[in-house]
């Protein structure tokens, strides 16, 4: 399978803990964004990846999210002290340079923070 | 603040008929709009896309249209299927002005019902 992969697929943890995902682009594509979609909602968008640089990043990402893409190939976000408003979908996508508006995503994580 | 909206939550459509989302930017800055549908359990699907410099798209049985001055794009899909029962989420992005961001700012989404 060649798409974007998402580490787990769900995640219960409990309030106060941390918790890290994993996001495995499509192998040759630079560029890398996650995006959180909560019930109701769109995407949104939380940070973007060129290579390994981190480029960007929305004000939705508290100081408690961190997120990393080491070599420029996988990327982990990184929530600690996880709180319930954090209970949401993760969503990484991808795109290549010469298809840069066509994201692809990957199928989410699902946090639910008791 | 909704830079994109999509005001319809649901719409349902008999098999066969024309199924038509709207959707509506507030963002002049927006030069690059796209269509994804998603399935439950699974992460949006790029369907189809069009530039600012187009008012029309198409691909297949799906056409978007691209109103500027109104701000508004709307997504025909001629005939429709229940497959294509999901919902569908308009996008947007600033190409010219991101830099080398190309994010995406989402609509709500249109849960679209086609019945057989």
């Amino acid at each position: 399978d060649t798409g974007v992969s998402q580490d787990p697929r769900h995640k219960i943890t409990k309030r106060g803990q941390n918790v890290t995902f994993r996001c495995d682009p499509i192998s040759e594509h630079n560029r890398l964004y996650w995006y959180r979609q909560t019930l109701g909602q769109g995407p949104e968008f939380l940070t973007y990846f060129q290579n390994e640089a981190q480029l960007e990043k929305s004000r939705l990402l508290s100081d408690r999210f961190s997120a990393e893409r080491p070599k420029g190939s996988f990327s982990t976000l990184e929530i600690q002290r996880t709180e319930q408003g954090d209970s949401a979908m993760y969503l990484c996508a991808s795109s290549s340079d010469w298809a840069r508006d066509e994201q692809f995503f990957g199928p989410g994580t699902r946090l639910t923070v008791l | 603040d909704q830079q994109v909206k999509q005001n319809s939550p649901s719409l349902s459509v008999q098999e066969g008929r024309i199924s038509i989302l709207n959707c509506d930017y507030t963002n002049s800055m927006f030069d690059y709009f796209l269509w994804y549908k998603k399935y439950p359990a699974e992460g949006p699907t790029f369907l189809i896309s069009i530039s600012s410099i187009k008012d029309k798209n198409e691909d297949g049985r799906f056409t978007v249209f691209l109103n500027k001055s109104a701000k508004h794009l709307s997504l025909h899909i001629v005939p429709s299927q229940p497959g294509d029962s999901a919902v569908y989420f308009c996008a947007a992005s600033a190409r010219a002005s991101g830099g080398s961001n190309y994010k995406l700012t989402f609509g709500k989404g249109t849960l679209l019902t086609v019945n057989p």
